[in-house]
């Protein structure tokens, strides 16, 4: 059974920063891209990032360019995002999510609120 | 602004059949899949529909996706009070390399 389980998720003053991590389990982890998303309070879904299997690659959504940065360490079977410069508008929950084109597998997402 | 189009909401009676469509371009839906989301309240986001018209095991045949061109639609038949949810469409674009969401749509069961 496919498992994603993130953590991480917190209260941050804007301009901080923080990791996102994300637990998978049920396959084979270094052969699927894996992506995260977002979900702002009563907003729809939001792509972010996705990184391939052998991390040698990655997509960033143009509003955490230079900001986010995906990455996994296949060893553990993990998936990270870093966050910096956090604004409000980077409140959401966030889901860790298995491929990229066409995601098949959700977390249960972890919440990341930006205030001071 | 979703660059994949949905309405916003949508709605039936116990029984009847809802469409949702979802319009894109040429470089999302027009060559690539589409997927559709099934997002009940408080919960995580599921898998509908993989590959423009595929259903996961688990989702009742109720479910049903197709696409044509740069339009995709999601057709729910037999609608019950249970799929009362919002409903997401998504799409790899090739140009952008991202994936791409519709805005939802909200279906309520009257």
């Amino acid at each position: 059974e496919v498992q994603l389980l993130e953590s991480g998720g917190g209260l941050v003053q804007p301009g901080g920063s923080l990791r996102l991590s994300c637990a998978a389990s049920g396959f084979t982890f270094s052969s699927y891209a894996m992506s995260w998303v977002r979900q702002a309070p009563g907003k729809g879904l939001e792509w972010v990032s996705v990184i391939h299997g052998n991390g040698g690659t990655t997509y960033y959504t143009d509003s955490v360019k230079g900001r986010f940065t995906i990455s996994r360490d296949n060893s553990k079977n993990t998936l990270y995002l870093r966050l910096n410069s956090l604004t409000a508008e980077d409140t959401a929950v966030y889901y860790c999510a298995k491929e990229q084109r066409g995601i098949d597998y959700w977390g249960q997402g972890t919440l990341v609120t930006v205030s001071s | 602004q979703s660059v994949l189009t949905q309405p916003p909401s949508a709605s039936g009676t116990p029984g009847q059949r809802v469409t949702i469509s979802c319009s894109g371009s040429s470089s999302n839906i027009g060559s690539n899949y589409v997927y559709w989301y099934q997002q009940l309240p408080g919960t995580a986001p599921k898998l509908l529909i993989s590959r423009n018209n595929q259903r996961p095991s688990g989702v009742p045949d109720r479910f049903s996706g197709s696409k044509s061109g740069t339009s995709a639609s999601l057709a729910i038949s037999g609608l019950r009070s249970e799929d009362e949810a919002d409903y997401y469409c998504a799409a790899w674009d090739d140009r952008l390399s991202n994936l791409l969401f519709g805005g939802g749509t909200k279906v309520t069961v009257l």
